[in-house]
């Protein structure tokens, strides 16, 4: 089945510690994307990446940190720098190009961290 | 920059009621909108894709229309049942982006 796979589900952390959250995909898709959704707000964007080993920063990019190496896979890393990083993570994958493209989203992480 | 605003935040019906929710936006130069249902603590489930050429889309007992120039969106969902019961969120891709910008959604209660 072609999806979009985030681990692990629930991941807690201390204060001061990185953190990284998977996400791969199967769907052949070139552009994935990291959200943030807290209680209350809409989702809002981390980074997002239109190719491999190409990203850009979204809206809220600060205290985040992301790589790109493989078509699959778009990790996101939760530095110590991100001052209030307990939130629900999503990922998600699209077709690229110019264009209108629907975004399929994976189940999420929900990072807490004391 | 692109705001999406979604009316009501919150709506309880009863089953049986047919709904409609609301999603508008304040540029009209966007590529689509997705509405997207979500469950607690789930990922996002794509419900209808709207192309910013079409007016709307229909899939079983969901129908979604797009007014571009107006700015605005319904979800409209027919004979609701408990398991409809969901918060409902609308985004919009701006042709001038890359990523989708979200409303903050509305939370539905269908009781039985």
């Amino acid at each position: 089945d072609g999806g979009i796979t985030q681990s692990p589900k629930y991941l807690f952390r201390k204060e001061g510690q990185n953190v990284t959250l998977s996400c791969e995909q199967n769907l052949n898709h070139d552009a994935m994307y990291w959200y943030r959704q807290d209680p209350g707000q809409g989702l809002r964007l981390i980074y997002y990446s239109q190719i491999v080993n190409d990203f850009q920063k979204g809206d809220i990019a600060e205290g985040y940190s992301v790589s790109r190496e493989k078509k699959e896979s778009f990790p996101l890393t939760v530095t110590s720098a991100q001052k209030n990083p307990t939130a629900f993570y999503l990922c998600a994958s699209s077709r690229s190009g110019t264009g209108s493209h629907e975004q399929y989203f994976g189940p999420g992480t929900r990072l807490t961290v004391t | 920059k692109q705001e999406v605003t979604q009316i009501p935040a919150a709506l309880s019906v009863p089953e049986g009621e047919n709904l409609v929710l609301n999603c508008s936006f304040t540029d009209s130069a966007i590529y689509n909108l997705q509405w997207f249902r979500q469950d607690p603590g789930k990922g996002l489930t794509s419900l209808l894709l709207i192309q910013s050429s079409q007016r709307e889309q229909t899939s079983g007992r969901l129908n979604a229309s797009l007014d571009k120039s107006s700015g605005r969106s319904t979800l409209y969902i027919a004979a609701s049942q408990p398991g409809d019961s969901a918060t409902y969120l609308c985004a919009v891709e701006n042709q001038a982006g890359t990523a989708l910008i979200f409303g903050k959604g509305t939370t539905l209660s269908v009781s039985s």
